[in-house]
């Protein structure tokens, strides 16, 4: 079974300050991990995966991601955060292991609001 | 490409009644999905489909039909309209080749109110 948790509802930060958006997940095998934003009354996009190599994933928007095996974690970051930042961020995670699940699971979103 | 196209943008339905959402992707996906997204309850998928032909129940398939007669469009059937089914409906799509690693391309939703 694959499943994804973001334990937070919500994260608040300032304008030009750093943002980390949390997200953990357990599979079977090894991870395919995915981030997602979702602008207000549109449809998700895609930001950044993982699959295999490095664990600093980078991806639009100036946004990356740190895969953690020992930690089985997929924290999204960026180094500077803009107003226009402000969304929902999912994470989904797909388990790879023989006899996984082709389809993601996404966590529950986190809402980002960037202050001025 | 204009991706993936879903109609009507919004909806209101009373109970009893029955609608169906339309969904057309052009980026020649064979994989096609339906979710729900409810406020603080994330995506739950309804149905998806792996090709033309071949459709298979999510999450939450209970009220919900689906169809795949081509490789592009995915319509979503609500037949008894309830409360339960208020929500904002996503269709997406991904390219489908087995082992490879899909990125899933939403379209902008349908809001659905059930009254």
């Amino acid at each position: 079974a694959q499943s994804v948790a973001q334990p937070e509802d919500q994260v608040n930060v300032a304008e030009g300050n750093p943002l980390t958006v949390k997200c953990t997940y357990s599979v079977s095998g090894n991870p395919y991990l995915f981030w997602y934003v979702q602008y207000p009354n549109r449809g998700l996009q895609f930001l950044l995966k993982y699959i295999t190599g490095d664990n600093l994933v980078k991806g639009s928007y100036g946004f990356e991601a740190e895969f953690n095996k020992s930690q089985t974690s997929f924290h999204l970051k960026k180094p500077s955060a803009l107003v226009s930042d402000s969304a929902l961020y999912f994470c989904a995670v797909r388990d790879m292991s023989p006899g996984g699940s082709y389809i993601p699971t996404f966590g529950r979103g986190t809402s980002l609001i960037v202050h001025p | 490409n204009a991706g993936v196209t879903q109609t009507p943008k919004f909806r209101i339905l009373k109970i009893g009644q029955s609608m169906t959402l339309q969904c057309t992707q052009d980026m020649n996906h064979n994989y096609m999905y339906w979710y729900r997204q409810d406020p603080g309850m994330g995506l739950k998928l309804i149905y998806y489909s792996v090709g033309a032909g071949i459709t298979d129940k999510g999450e939450v398939p209970n009220g919900y039909n689906v169809s795949r007669s081509t490789t592009e469009d995915f319509p979503l059937r609500l037949e008894l309209a309830a409360p339960s089914q208020t929500s904002v409906y996503f269709c997406a799509s991904s390219l489908g080749l087995g082992a490879k690693v899909e990125t899933q391309y939403f379209g902008p939703g349908t809001r659905l109110l059930v009254l």
